[in-house]
């Protein structure tokens, strides 16, 4: 079945980069997804990158995706407080009656320190 | 932007009683979902619903989950008989469903089971 496995805490400064990291099992997952949630909060999508594609940029955020080892990873430019937050990696499947499942991480806390 | 709606945002039930938690998704979507997030762990699929049935299930859904379209606008969340272990975030979602779609999330129920 699905499995999505983040690591659970990441810490930077503000002005710095974030990496946070992300492995999937499912190969036939079309998209990927990154949500970001904070204290209280929903889910809120961030970005998401398309199977056959390798990066996407969108702002300060930049996707990469190594489809052969299954890895995914979000880069955050220049992290702000504003980003301390917990970010969830998904992966969708596509269900047989045509709805979409999503696979979520256990989800990575990043706490941006001043 | 169109969202995804819940309510109540917090409910505190006692075990053993029915729960029915509520949403109203985006109006030109087709699938919607609900997940669930017990505190400090993923957020898990738990169903799917499409033209007014069940399209897929997860092994959490049991027979201690319905859901329901009641009119035109709200897709409810039934529990029958609460138990401290259904104690979390339930997260409701829709989505036009196929390829090129994106689920669009609620803020969210936390179920507290006292």
């Amino acid at each position: 079945g699905e499995d999505v496995e983040q690591s659970l805490f990441l810490s930077v400064r503000e002005g710095d980069s974030s990496v946070i990291n992300c492995t999937y099992t499912d190969s036939s997952s079309t998209y990927l997804y990154w949500y970001k949630q904070e204290p209280g909060a929903g889910l809120q999508l961030l970005t998401y990158i398309f199977s056959n594609m390798d990066m996407k940029q969108d702002q300060r955020l930049t996707v990469l995706l190594n489809k052969k080892d299954k890895h995914l990873s979000l880069r955050i430019a220049d992290t702000q407080t504003g980003d301390s937050a917990i970010y969830f990696c998904a992966e969708r499947t596509i269900l047989t009656g045509g709805g979409n499942k999503l696979t979520f991480g256990t989800g990575t806390q990043l706490k941006v320190e001043l | 932007e169109p969202e995804v709606t819940q309510t109540p945002s917090h409910q505190v039930t006692q075990m053993g009683q029915e729960v029915i938690l509520r949403c109203v998704p985006i109006s030109n979507h087709l699938y919607f979902y609900w997940y669930r997030q017990i505190l400090g762990q993923k957020v898990e699929f738990l169903v799917s619903f499409y033209n007014n049935e069940i399209s897929e299930k997860s092994e959490i859904f049991d027979d201690q989950f319905s859901v329901e379209r009641p009119d035109g606008s709200n897709f409810t969340l039934k529990i029958r008989s609460t138990k401290l272990e259904d104690s979390a975030m339930y997260f409701c979602a829709s989505d036009l469903g196929g390829m090129n779609t994106e689920a669009f999330f609620g803020q969210g129920t936390r179920l507290t089971v006292v």
